[in-house]
């Protein structure tokens, strides 16, 4: 069985200043990882994945997330912050090689200060 | 190309009516999913399907019903609608094989009264 945990469900960061949101995934199988983000009353967007290549994934809009198997996370990071990166994100896991379902976190919502 | 286009956008059903949420992808992808997003749960997926003739239950399938008879469209019918189905419906199409990416399409946002 598959599952993911996002450990902060509300991050609030200052335009300028780093971004941090984790995540941590629970897989039998070697995974395959995502991060979504969805702006308010939108879709989801798809940030980056980890399919067993590179450990650091980067992504568009400046994002990229680090595949740490020892500590089974893959937190998603941002050196700075723009007003434009406030939204819900959701981390997402899935068995990889396999048409397997995807397993969505609870989402963590980025709220960006001025 | 389109990606994949849900309608209605929008939805307001009484207690016990019916309806048929529309999902088409032009992606050629054999792999298409229903999901439903309420608040601070995630999404949780209703029905999925590997391909043309082949559907399944996800993890909240109950009150819904799939048919895929084609690869282009999966249609989500809710039999007797109920409050606790008041939801945004998204559903995605993915790349099996491929990129592994699932593509979302923009959503149904649903209120059942």
């Amino acid at each position: 069985a598959q599952s993911v945990t996002q450990l902060d469900s509300h991050v609030s960061v200052s335009e300028g200043t780093p971004v941090l949101l984790r995540c941590n995934y629970s897989s039998s199988y070697s995974p395959s990882l995502f991060w979504y983000v969805q702006h308010p009353n939108k879709g989801l967007q798809l940030l980056l994945k980890y399919t067993s290549a590179a450990t650091l994934v980067k992504g568009i809009n400046g994002f990229e997330a680090e595949f740490k198997k020892s500590e089974t996370s893959f937190h998603l990071t941002k050196p700075s912050a723009h007003m434009s990166d406030a939204a819900e994100y959701f981390c997402v896991v899935s068995e990889s090689g396999t048409a397997s379902k995807l397993t969505f976190g609870t989402g963590t919502r980025l709220q960006v200060t001025l | 190309n389109a990606g994949v286009t849900q309608t209605p956008k929008f939805q307001v059903l009484k207690t016990g009516q019916s309806m048929t949420l529309q999902c088409a992808q032009d992606m050629n992808h054999e792999y298409m999913s229903w999901y439903r997003q309420d608040p601070g749960m995630g999404l949780r997926l209703i029905h999925y399907s590997v391909g043309a003739g082949i559907t399944d239950q996800g993890e909240v399938p109950n009150g819904y019903n799939v048919s895929r008879s084609t690869t282009e469209d999966f249609p989500l019918r809710l039999l007797s609608a109920a409050p606790s189905q008041t939801s945004v419906y998204f559903c995605a199409s993915r790349d099996v094989g491929g990129t592994d990416t699932q593509y979302f399409g923009p959503g149904t946002r649903l209120t059942v009264l």
